[in-house]
């Protein structure tokens, strides 16, 4: 079965400043997708940002990008010059086969506060 | 291209009553998925629609929940009777494709349906 951690439950940066959201994971799958999601409080889970599990180079998307290390089996978000509108829930996300059906796991979630 | 259309935003029952949830996914997506996101929580895949077709209900109640999507577009999922733990957050999302081949595969996220049971 597959397994997204996230052990940061909460997160205080000052605004400006980089941050870094910590996600590993664990899966048997050698063809995986991992994902990151930003839920603000209105609810609605927005995507930021994909990493495949072949792709050799991190996944960048303007402030947002992705520190892969799949020896390690982890995939940390990166958000550099964190703004007030970063303050938000964050997810990590895998899809991967779970006995046999391809399917999409959340971790558990960090929840990001950016201080003016 | 609008987004997943989900109705209603709020729901207050008593327990053992029954509720229904609605979406509209965006058009031409094949794929249609119902999560459950318990406060505190992530998202916990409840039920997954490949056109009008079930791909994985595994995680699904099937005492209480039901779910169908009519005509390979629209999806009801209801829940009954219900009980104070399906006190959640019900998330429609839907994704143009199925499987890992597809690299990313983005899944696009309604707003959700908050469901209070007293």
């Amino acid at each position: 079965a597959q397994k997204i951690t996230q052990t940061q439950p909460g997160m205080f940066v000052q605004e400006k400043e980089a941050v870094t959201l910590d996600c590993t994971y664990d899966t048997s799958d050698q063809s995986y997708g991992l994902f990151w999601y930003k839920q603000p409080s209105s609810g609605e889970m927005i995507f930021l940002i994909y990493q495949g599990s072949y792709d050799e180079q991190n996944a960048t998307e303007g402030r947002y990008s992705l520190n892969f290390q799949k020896a390690r089996k982890s995939a940390n978000l990166v958000i550099s010059a964190s703004q007030l509108g970063d303050s938000a829930m964050y997810f990590c996300a895998m899809r991967g086969r779970d006995f046999g059906n391809e399917k999409l796991t959340f971790g558990t979630g960090t929840r990001l506060t950016i201080i003016p | 291209e609008a987004g997943v259309a989900q109705s209603p935003r709020y729901k207050i029952i008593e327990k053992r009553q029954s509720v229904a949830f609605w979406c509209n996914p965006i058009s031409g997506h094949a794929t249609l998925y119902w999560y459950q996101q318990i406060l505190g929580q992530g998202p916990k895949l409840l039920i997954q629609f490949q056109n009008n077709g079930v791909v994985d209900d595994s995680q699904l109640p099937k005492d209480r929940f039901s779910a169908e999507r009519l005509k390979g577009v629209d999806s009801t999922l209801k829940i009954q009777p219900a009980k104070l733990e399906d006190s959640a957050v019900y998330l429609c999302a839907s994704s143009p494709y199925r499987g890992v081949q597809y690299g990313a595969n983005v899944l696009t996220f309604g707003a959700g349906s908050r469901l209070t049971v007293l």
